[in-house]
């Protein structure tokens, strides 16, 4: 099983500021990475999908980079609707595998 | 309208039995692999067993091995999750989600409750 370790577990931020998530797997994915974002009580929502592409309706404010076992996802200005919980999730083979969440949490 | 909605969800003793539906609409099912994630209260997203398109290939999570069971009707644009030997670990959120070219769709969730 691939496993995927997202870091820091919590950042405290503030609007308008850059949030900068990390995403190490345990062995090489290529470029099949995406990450999720996830509020309270709702479906996890696809942002970026095979490391660095946005999903339709994504913003631009959302980017994804990385490949092979490290991969980091930033949001260039956070919005007051962009604090929420982050996933990266693995999808290299049938099995996907997701990280355990980074909260982004307004300071 | 794209959309998986999944339902059969609900409360049951450890050990029952239960089958989560996951009906899809607005799009070409039967050309789609289809997953099932699951949320424990409070915790992270959990890959649970897919299928592929044609019914043909199915993995499972070896958390669930040997008692979930994932099916799909394709003329009924549907997917299954049959669950049996239930255990308390097993209570979550379950979804049932598919990846397209540009966008995944996930259903809303549907909550399972393993409980004396």
């Amino acid at each position: 099983e691939i496993v995927l370790t997202q870091s820091p577990a919590t950042l405290s931020l503030s609007p308008g500021e850059r949030a900068t998530l990390s995403c190490r797997a345990s062995q090489s994915v290529r470029g099949y990475l995406a990450w999720f974002q996830q509020k309270p009580g709702q479906a996890p929502r696809l942002l970026i999908y095979d490391a660095s592409n946005r999903a339709t309706g994504i913003p631009a404010r959302f980017s994804g980079s990385g490949s092979g076992t490290d991969f980091t996802l930033t949001i260039s200005s956070l919005e007051p609707e962009d604090f929420a919980v982050y996933y990266c999730q693995q999808r290299s083979n049938w099995r996907w595998t997701f990280g355990q969440g980074t909260k982004v949490e307004i300071k | 309208q794209v959309q998986l909605v999944e339902s059969g969800g609900g409360v049951v003793q450890p050990g029952r039995s239960l089958r989560l539906s996951c009906a899809a609409s607005g799009f070409t099912f039967s050309t789609y692999a289809v997953h099932w994630v699951r949320q424990a209260p409070g915790k992270g997203l959990e890959w649970v067993a897919v299928i592929s398109y044609d019914g043909n290939n199915k993995y499972y999570a070896d958390s669930v091995k040997g008692r979930f069971t994932i099916s799909r009707d394709n003329p009924k644009n549907t997917l299954y999750l049959q669950m049996n030997s239930l255990r308390p670990e097993d209570t979550a959120v379950y979804y049932c989600a598919t990846s397209m070219a540009t966008a995944d769709i996930w259903g809303q969730g549907t909550l399972v409750a393993v409980s004396s």
